[in-house]
């Protein structure tokens, strides 16, 4: 199957600086990720979903100016979270999918994630 | 609004057979797809469902019924390495991907 990055796995930071996670399709370009959160013992929470080449479109509750998200290139899609606070650190997952061909291929190839700890 | 249902925990004997159900009620659907994940680790891929009917791959088979919005994972014997979440996720308007909270399945020697 397709495989998909992310970087950094582990990060842990201050509060009120800015973190950046990148998530990165290795072997298609990928029109479309996602970002999800995960806190302990809970399942993944969709963020915002990613578009190349223009604005995120972001799930009811999440902030956008908190959250910001950059789709630069068919490969690359960016999660910057703002000014930190404790109550951000969660496991961060992000998943991209092919360009449509029919089938299966709603499917969507995640990343590793990332951690995420706000001191 | 997505609403997805499946069990918060079970637990089974090494050898045995589990099976997860999952309903669901979303505004339109175009699949389901089943994932297991390990605790701090991605979800990953183990089947997909669009029609009715249930499909097997291995020890796992994968069942739907669209009329019912019900489906189920079938764990064959269980190994202890099969001790993980279980994630059912119904791809509905939008195409985006909806999960359930996960089924933790404990396995037992």
């Amino acid at each position: 199957g397709a495989v998909v990055s992310q970087h950094p796995s582990r990060v842990i930071c201050k509060s009120g600086t800015s973190v950046k996670i990148e998530c990165r399709s290795l072997d298609f370009q990928a029109t479309t990720m996602f970002w999800y959160r995960q806190f302990p013992k809970k399942s993944l929470m969709l963020m915002a979903t990613s578009n190349e080449g223009s604005k995120a479109t972001y799930e009811q509750g999440v902030e956008k100016d908190k959250f910001l998200i950059n789709h630069a290139s068919l490969t690359l899609s960016t999660l910057t979270v703002t000014s930190a606070h404790p109550e951000d650190s969660s496991f961060y997952i992000c998943s991209a999918r092919e360009p449509f061909s029919g089938g299966a291929s709603n499917e969507q190839f995640f990343g590793p994630g990332t951690r995420l700890t706000v001191l | 609004g997505q609403n997805i249902d499946q069990p918060t925990e079970m637990t089974a004997t090494e050898g045995a057979i589990v099976q997860i159900n999952c309903t669901y009620q979303t505004s339109g659907f175009n699949g389901l797809f089943w994932y297991q994940q390990h605790a701090g680790e991605a979800p990953t891929f183990l089947s997909y469902n669009v029609l009715d009917g249930l499909e097997e791959k291995g020890r796992f088979s994968s069942f739907l019924s669209r009329s019912k919005g019900y489906s189920y994972l079938l764990l064959k014997e269980l190994q202890m390495k099969d001790s993980a979440s279980y994630l059912c996720a119904v791809i509905a308007a939008g195409n985006k991907l909806t999960f359930g909270g996960g089924t933790r399945v404990l396995v037992k020697p």
